[in-house]
């Protein structure tokens, strides 16, 4: 069955602190896509990025880098030199090739607070 | 204007109410979701449309229904809200192929008294 773990509920770091947050999966198919997304006190959902199940080159963009293992079946966020606006609720999410309906596997979600 | 737009923002009702959340989207996308976000169990998926005639259910669809009036409105139903049921509630759309990544509404918190 698939599933999708976030095990941190709650991060509290120092701004400028680095965070990592965890993500892992399960799911039997070997074509699957895996979803960050964010979501502020303001209470919307915003995109970071998607990875495919074939594609485990790792990505930066600014501040945020993300690490995808496909043996360790993690989908890991980092946060360099973190901020007060990162504050928020962050979700991964898993969506199955075999299924084609789109549909997403969300995480339990980890709450980051980052204070000044 | 926002792609996604949900109505209403917020709701109270009382137990045994009928009520309807609605949700519009202008990005021309097929495939639109109902989820449910409750806290420490992340988002759950109620419904989902891949067009005007083709409506499934999600994971905890009992006690919900959907209408999908046109490609770019999706209705959420609670024909008897109950307690349980108070919860934020998310529209989403997304193109074809799994991955697409969803776009969201802003959310309608609905709160059952």
């Amino acid at each position: 069955a698939q599933k999708v773990t976030q095990a941190q509920t709650e991060i509290s770091v120092v701004e400028k602190e680095d965070v990592t947050l965890d993500c892992v999966y399960e799911t039997r198919d070997t074509t699957y896509y895996l979803f960050w997304y964010k979501q502020p006190p303001s209470g919307e959902l915003v995109f970071l990025i998607r990875r495919n199940s074939f594609d485990e080159q790792n990505e930066i963009s600014g501040r945020y880098s993300w690490n995808f293992q496909k043996s360790t079946s993690s989908f890991n966020f980092t946060i360099t030199a973190s901020q007060v606006v990162d504050s928020a609720v962050y979700f991964c999410a898993l969506s199955e090739g075999s299924s084609n309906t789109g549909k997403l596997i969300f995480g339990q979600g980890t709450t980051l607070q980052v204070k000044p | 204007d926002a792609d996604v737009t949900q109505t209403p923002r917020n709701r109270i009702t009382k137990t045994g109410k009928r009520i309807m959340l609605e949700c519009s989207q202008t990005k021309g996308h097929d495939r639109m979701y109902w989820y449910r976000q409750d806290p420490g169990l992340g988002l759950r998926l109620i419904y989902y449309s891949f067009d005007v005639k083709d409506i499934n259910k999600g994971e905890i669809s009992d006690g919900y229904s959907v209408s999908r009036q046109a490609q770019a409105k999706f209705s959420l139903s609670l024909e008897s809200a109950i307690p349980n049921q108070t919860a934020l509630y998310f529209c989403a759309t997304s193109a074809p192929e799994p991955y697409n990544e969803q776009f969201f509404g802003p959310g309608t918190r609905l709160t059952v008294l």
